[in-house]
């Protein structure tokens, strides 16, 4: 159980255009989902944390008009880099926190290597 | 504010041999979670154990233990007998307690080289 899920596992896109990485929790119902970013060889940051119904909350430096964030469902949320550029290159990851579950238990997707020409 | 150090960037040993990865935090809270995740090269964070503040007790599964020290602000994580498939990327992590802020603080992380 407890199985999140991204799509897609890699994706190439061009400058200027916009991409849309999906989070789905496939077993649970997720209240909170959080978007994480990793580069190359770099930790995890935090970029926003997302509740079901709800505008998400940024971290600070994270622009939000860029990184459009939605959670319309208990178990879907999405991420849109709008107009995206090379340094926009990264691996994106998500995590859920199950409704059910205790308030420290994220279960994290795979991952989306995003890649901007 | 909290913050995770990881000081060890990368680490190599050869097969067989013990390797500990240090992790110190910081933190006001007086109550926390830590935990340590296993990131391997396809990406996907494996989960290894979870610790609460208030219990410092250490812990042993398999090759893996882990030292919790509070006085120190230490969480160091021990494989012992290493293996090739320990190489990967190590991270140490810090949550607060209850409902608010489960976000996780993550150190820099460790990556780990075993060579046979």
């Amino acid at each position: 159980g407890a199985v999140v899920s991204q799509h897609p596992s890699r994706v190439i896109c061009k400058s200027g255009t916009s991409v849309k990485i999906e989070c789905r929790s496939l077993d649970f119902q997720a209240t909170t989902m959080f978007w994480y970013r990793q580069f190359p060889k770099k930790s995890l940051m935090l970029m926003a944390t997302s509740n079901e119904g709800s505008k998400a909350t940024y971290e600070q430096g994270v622009e939000k008009d860029k990184f459009l964030i939605n959670h319309a469902s208990l178990t879907l949320s999405t991420l849109t880099v709008t107009s995206a550029h090379p340094e926009d290159s990264s691996f994106y990851i998500c995590s859920a926190r199950a409704i059910s579950g205790a308030p420290y238990e994220q279960y994290f997707g795979p991952g989306t290597r995003l890649t901007v020409t | 504010a909290q913050k995770v150090t990881q000081a060890q960037t990368e680490i190599s040993v050869v097969e067989k041999e013990d390797v500990t990865l240090d992790c110190v935090y910081e933190t006001r809270d007086t109550t926390y979670y830590l935990f340590w995740y296993k990131q391997p090269p396809s990406g996907e964070l494996v989960f290894l154990i979870r610790r609460n503040s208030f219990d410092e007790q250490n812990e042993i599964s398999g090759r893996y233990s882990w030292n919790f020290q509070k006085s120190t602000s230490s969480f160091n994580f021990t494989i012992t007998a290493s293996q090739v498939v320990d190489s990967a990327v190590y991270f140490c992590a810090l949550s607060r307690m209850g409902n608010a802020g489960n976000m996780l603080t993550f150190g820099g992380g460790t990556r780990l080289m075993v060579k046979p």
